[in-house]
């Protein structure tokens, strides 16, 4: 079935070093991806998505290509700040074959420090 | 627009009790998927309504149950509470219709704590 599998956190990181987090996915079909990001104490918040393979999707800063070669959609940000720091899941949305369902990675935690 | 709002946003309950969650998408989304969210489990899928009717269920017992409104509000029970069900539990809500590439808009959780 599908499913979504990321990196284990928590990852500490140094204000303005390079961020990856790897998320990669099994899926049937052609599943959409996204990264969600969660505040201390917030609900989940669409970070950026990507629909269809070679589309990158950006925002803030950050930014993850969906490759089907490599069943990958690994988050990157060139220079993290201490605002960034907060829980960030991976999820696909599955095909219509599949009824749309999402699936959501374990989460990473992010921590940066100043 | 308003977004996807839960109440109450936290509750203490003790076990054996039961306890009901409430969930308003976003208007015009039919679609409300519920999950339980804890610092071991992570994300867990509870179950999606779309249109009043279950589309599909995770792997959680008979205790937890929902239902949706025709004007698409959204309600989960929780019955004879255990421990191990303190947790967040988020509402998102979708526009919903089949081939939709859309993302989920999450509501900021209902924590709660048994006792």
């Amino acid at each position: 079935g599908d499913s979504v599998t990321q990196m284990e956190g928590p990852v500490t990181l140094s204000e303005e070093a390079f961020l990856t987090i790897n998320c990669t996915y099994t899926a049937t079909g052609y599943p959409s991806l996204f990264w969600y990001v969660q505040y201390p104490g917030e609900g989940l918040q669409l970070l950026l998505k990507a629909t269809k393979a070679d589309d990158k999707g950006s925002n803030k800063g950050f930014e993850a290509t969906y490759r089907k070669e490599t069943t990958s959609f690994h988050l990157e940000k060139g220079s993290v700040q201490v605002s960034d720091s907060a829980v960030y899941f991976c999820a696909l949305r599955g095909s219509i074959y599949n009824f749309n369902k999402f699936y959501f990675g374990s989460g990473t935690k992010l921590n940066v420090k100043p | 627009k308003a977004g996807v709002t839960q109440t109450p946003r936290y509750l203490i309950k003790t076990r054996g009790q039961q306890v009901t969650l409430s969930c308003s998408p976003i208007s015009g989304h039919r679609s409300v998927s519920w999950y339980q969210q804890t610092p071991g489990q992570g994300l867990q899928f509870l179950f999606e309504y779309f249109s009043e009717t279950q589309r599909n269920k995770g792997n959680f017992p008979g205790r937890f149950s929902g239902r949706q409104f025709s004007n698409s509000r959204s309600e989960m029970n929780v019955s004879t509470l255990e421990l191990g069900d303190s947790a967040l539990y988020l509402c998102a809500s979708s526009f919903g219709a089949s081939a939709n590439t859309g993302e989920l808009f999450f509501g900021e959780g209902s924590r709660l704590t048994v006792l």
